[in-house]
């Protein structure tokens, strides 16, 4: 398996425009993760999708983030309008299940920049 | 709420070296715990994955312990090599998602 895939590796983009990040999962990992990497305030957990389904979306920070799950090899994380305190490193991570004990599969990560 | 702790922030040390990375974390009704690396600019790697039935893990010169009554897990790196320069990353997985530590930044010195 190719392993998690993550779009774009980099996004630059200006204040208010739209940012959409895109993942691939692993065939057959049952959980979608995405998270945000900063130095200030570490690895969060935006939201979490199992089945498709948004689980848990409590770590999303304001209404200009969604995050959709259309079907089991694809999810989108929009940002609209941007601001460059959303500048950070995005990761998509799958897995099976923690209950099944699956280990946490990570991406390469998008690095958005929005000056 | 869930919060994960790890110590220390960094380390230094010089090739050859045995070290111990902690990880502490606050709820222990736990699925499992898992060890990740991460280099510069990449994304995470699992090194270890601890279930809450177990004690520890082991992989080549890797091994995890896990005490859950006292919220605790160690990662152990024997005979350190250069390459294994990078941040290790802790992370609970409780009610099926995972809450991250901020990690340890290794410098292994040849």
């Amino acid at each position: 398996d190719a392993g998690v895939i993550q779009s774009p590796r980099h996004e630059v983009t200006e204040m208010g425009q739209e940012v959409t990040l895109r993942c691939k999962p692993i065939s057959g990992h049952d959980y979608l993760f995405w998270y945000r990497q900063t130095m200030m305030r570490g690895l969060e957990l935006l939201i979490y999708f199992n089945n498709n389904v948004p689980i848990d979306d409590s770590g999303m920070p304001e209404d200009r983030f969604s995050a959709k799950m259309p079907n089991a090899s694809f999810s989108t994380l929009k940002i609209q309008p941007s601001e460059p305190r959303d500048s950070a490193v995005y990761f998509c991570a799958s897995s099976r299940g923690a209950e099944y004990n699956s280990p946490l599969h990570f991406g390469n990560g998008t690095r958005l920049t929005v000056t | 709420k869930q919060e994960v702790t790890q110590i220390p922030a960094a380390l230094s040390v010089p090739e050859g070296e045995n070290l111990v990375l902690n990880c502490s974390f606050t709820d222990s009704a736990i699925y499992n715990l898992q060890w990740f690396r991460q280099d510069p600019g990449k994304g995470l790697t699992s090194l270890l994955l601890i279930q809450s039935s177990q004690r520890e893990q082991t992989s080549g010169r890797l091994n995890a312990s896990l005490d859950k009554s006292s919220g605790r897990s160690t990662l152990y790196i024997a005979a350190s090599q250069p390459g294994d320069s990078a941040t290790y990353l802790c992370a609970n997985s409780g009610t099926y998602k995972y809450i991250f530590g901020t990690g340890t930044r290794l410098k292994v010195l040849a």
